[in-house]
């Protein structure tokens, strides 16, 4: 089945420091989807995007759908201690409404 | 506030004990899902459902059971069969209209099963 590749798996950063982590795949992608995970919480939409090429900003992440369709990234800048959790990205699975994961990359702001 | 809940956060059984999650949703969403999470991976996906009535296997449906008799619910029943039950199951709900896949999550149950 499809599956999704997240690079790094873990970060460790200085609080104000820009941070950049991506999703990768052998497949297409038609939408990627960005989440945020806080310890024992559920994940939380973060920006989702539809065309490739795009480039979406919320606050201070931004992600862009890469233009081969296989890539996605996630730009977090000036990172504060809140900013901590895991980043996973997700697309549906060959057009079905079901969702793919990546295994997520687990970020730490040492303030 | 529109939201999915989960209900109850902290859960504890007793192995050969069936035991069942609580979902709910008043998004009016069509679309309700499962998923399992172990430490350190990612989500996996136990069953969905895109319409009252009727739901599909996901890819790790082995020992649990659902149903959907309303729009609004969607319980997971994890069973004894289930050999390894204990896990932070998350409920999510999306439009369903086929071209919009943002699912949006509950706040999980982690299920702990002695």
């Amino acid at each position: 089945g499809q599956q999704l590749n997240q690079s790094p798996q873990s970060m460790f950063i200085q609080e104000g420091e820009d941070v950049s982590m991506n999703c990768t795949s052998s497949s297409i992608f038609n939408t990627w989807l960005w989440y945020k995970q806080d310890p024992g919480e559920g994940p939380v939409l973060l920006i989702a995007l539809y065309k490739a090429g795009e480039l979406t900003s919320n606050g201070r992440l931004t992600a862009q759908f890469g233009i081969t369709r296989k890539d996605s990234f996630l730009n977090i800048s000036a990172s504060i201690p809140s900013d901590v959790g895991i980043y996973f990205c997700a697309g549906p699975q060959g057009g079905s409404e079901k969702l793919v994961f990546g295994k997520g990359t687990k970020l730490t702001v040492n303030p | 506030d529109g939201g999915i809940t989960q209900s109850p956060k902290y859960l504890f059984r007793k192995e050969g004990q069936n035991v069942t999650l609580s979902c709910e949703q008043n998004l009016n969403h069509d679309a309700m899902y499962w998923y399992r999470q172990d430490p350190g991976q990612g989500l996996r996906l136990i069953y969905y459902s895109q319409i009252v009535n009727d739901f599909q296997k996901g890819d790790i449906a082995e020992g649990y059971s659902v149903s959907r008799e309303k729009k609004e619910s969607f319980p997971l029943t994890v069973t004894s069969a289930q050999k390894n039950p204990t896990a932070f199951y998350l409920c999510a709900s999306s439009i369903g209209l086929g071209v919009i896949y943002e699912q949006y999550f509950g706040p999980g149950t982690r299920l702990t099963v002695t």
